[in-house]
Order: C-alpha cells, then structure tokens, then sequence
C-alpha cells in the first residue's frame, strides 16, 4: 500500500461548485499535512498546511484532517476558472529536514 | 528574491548524451531536492541534500548524480541520457514552516527534458 493515496481524477464541474479533494495516507507518524496547487506548466505552491486534526479556513479554501480515519481533504467553495490546476496532497513527520511525501495530484477544471 | 531558479527550462537530447540540470535559491535555505514529475506517477524524488557538503538517495536516483556546490546550489547530472529519463525535472528548497518543527518546500519552475 503507498503511504499516500490520491484520487487520480480529472475532475471537470462548472463555476460556482463546491469541489472536495481527498487524500488517505497508511503512516501514523505524518503530522503535518499540506496542499500543493501547481498550475499547468509551472512548479507545485503551497497552497495550505495544517498540523494534526481539524479544519483550517483561508478564504474560499478549507483543509480539513481527520488523523483517525487517516483522511484529509481540500474543499473549494465557490470555484473559480482560475482554481483550475492540479492539486497535490503532501504530508511531513515532525523535525527539521524532514521530507515530504506526496500525492499523485488530482487535475482539476472548473468550466465557466 | 528570485526564489528557485532553474536553467535550463527545457532541452532535447540524445540517447547517450550527457547534461547538467542547474538549481540555485536565494532564500538561505539548508535543505534542497530534485524531482521527476511523469504523468500518473506524481512527484518522485531522486536526491536530497539536507546541508551544504551532503547528499543522499531518494526514491529514483539511479543513472543520476548531483552536486551540492554550495548553500545556494545544487545540480542534477544524467551522464549518459536513456528515453526513459523524459521528464519534468524540478529542484525545490526547505525550510521550517512558521512556529512549527517541519519543512515545507518551494519549487522552481522546471526543466523540460526530452531523451530521444
């Protein structure tokens, strides 16, 4: 099993929908848990981090981790053209150096 | 601040040839990575160097080598090109996320390369 999983999409819906990114992850020690958004062409940005469980709001983005059903998610309200880009799940053990390990990324279009 | 840089954005080669992939950051980070991005199969790692002088394998290092020249830079090498190195190659830095006691990373814009 890989310690991170990823739905593989794409996923196409029109302005204005509520879109819901999801990751699972195997390793219990992952405590820090990050969205990537990359835009086709370019590098992957941080979008959001949150530590442990529970939900963090910034604007039209929520992160939310649930550490017990090993589960996260990204929830997009309101999407917008400009959100469509591929969206990767990334997750960190404490201390510093630690490496991340990524998702696949999930390619998402939002049609006007 | 330019971020991280690299050069060259894209490039054609041969099977058999050789090329040195360039990284540099401006941000005084210690820690610095090189990636492959294939369709399907995400972001892979090759190297990482956690600190200047130091460099270790990651998930795909093989027929690649790198060089930590210094804090800001860190190159990729393919010494001898095979067509199943065709990827986007992007470097990225670290450092401490704010008031916490993990890294997050910042990626450079990427090399396209191309191995016929």
């Amino acid at each position: 099993q890989k310690e991170v999983e990823q739905d593989p999409g794409p996923l196409s819906v029109p302005e204005g929908a509520i879109v819901s990114l999801n990751c699972t992850y195997s390793n219990s020690a992952f405590q820090y848990f990050m969205w990537y958004r990359q835009y086709s062409r370019k590098g992957p940005e941080l979008l959001m981090y949150t530590y442990s469980s529970g939900n963090k709001e910034d604007g039209r983005f929520t992160a939310q981790v649930d550490k017990s059903s090993k589960y996260i998610s990204l929830f997009i309200r309101d999407s917008q053209p400009s959100d469509s880009a591929t969206y990767l799940c990334a997750m960190g053990r404490t201390g510093a150096n630690s490496k991340l390990t990524f998702g696949k990324g999930i390619t998402l279009s939002v049609r006007p | 601040n330019a971020g991280v840089t690299q050069t060259p954005k894209f490039q054609v080669l041969k099977t058999g040839q050789s090329m040195t992939l360039q990284c540099a950051q401006d941000m005084n980070h210690n820690s610095m990575y090189w990636y492959r991005q294939d369709p399907g199969m995400g972001l892979r790692l090759i190297y990482y160097s956690a600190s200047e002088g130091t460099t270790d394998k990651g998930e795909v290092p093989n027929g690649y080598n790198v060089s930590r020249l210094n804090k800001r830079e860190f190159s990729l090498r393919l010494e001898s090109a095979a067509p199943s190195q065709t990827s986007v190659y992007f470097c990225a830095s670290s450092h401490p996320l704010k008031n916490t006691v993990t890294d997050t990373q910042y990626f450079g814009p990427g090399t396209r390369l191309t191995v016929l």
